[in-house]
């Protein structure tokens, strides 16, 4: 059974501070790995997507990357600001037989000081 | 842009009280999601379909069902609702990998 945990629980950063959040999962055999961001009381919004063929994914300031072999995926935001306070999470889909499911971290909580 | 829309934000009802969930999604997409979070949790997958009338269990599908008579609607539903069904509903729908959520519904059993 796929796990997927995320450490840390929660960040605190000032503005401007490059950072890095992290994602691991127990079963390397996923069909793709996949960040989100939640603010409060919302749902989640995907932020990117990385294949199991990839390596990374750029979306502006965000960079995901992918290595399946260690079990491992970061996020990395450039020069934070205020507005990425939320918690991100990392999701899995598996590439067997059930492989419409994710399964979730328990998510990074962000907080980007002004 | 993916549009999922959730009927209700914010839901109060009382245990025993039959409850639906509404999600519609625009775009045509054959797989949506049901899912719950709750603190120290994380969200976790109640039922899913994959086309109209096919649906399959989740990993909480207890105390749940589900209908999909269309294409863009997905329904959850509470037969009785019980306090330890208190908690926020996600819904999404996906195509090709990617999952789109809705806004989410905060539904309070009493």
């Amino acid at each position: 059974k796929q796990e997927v945990t995320q450490i840390p629980a929660a960040l605190s950063v000032p503005e401007g501070e490059n950072l890095v959040l992290n994602c691991s999962f127990t079963d390397s055999a996923i069909y793709n790995l996949q960040w989100f961001r939640q603010d409060p009381g919302k749902g989640l919004t995907s932020l990117l997507l990385i294949q199991s063929s990839q390596r990374e994914q750029t979306s502006g300031r965000l960079n995901a990357s992918l290595d399946k072999s260690s079990g491992r995926s970061t996020l990395y935001i450039a020069a934070s600001q205020p507005g990425d306070s939320a918690t991100y999470l990392c999701a899995a889909r598996g590439s067997g037989g059930s492989n419409y499911k994710l399964t979730f971290g328990k998510g990074t909580l962000l907080t980007v000081n002004p | 842009d993916v549009k999922v829309t959730q009927s209700s934000r914010y839901l109060v009802k009382r245990t025993g009280e039959k409850v639906f969930l509404e999600c519609v999604q625009d775009m045509d997409h054959e797989n949506m999601f049901w899912y719950r979070q709750d603190p120290g949790l994380g969200l976790r997958l109640i039922y899913f379909s994959y086309d109209v009338k096919m649906k399959e269990k989740g990993d909480i599908p207890e105390g749940y069902s589900v209908s999909r008579e269309k294409k863009e609607r997905f329904s959850l539903i509470l037969e009785s609702a019980s306090t330890n069904q208190t908690s926020m509903y996600l819904c999404a729908s996906s195509l090709w990998g990617v999952q789109y959520f809705g806004a989410g519904t905060r539904l309070s059993v009493l």
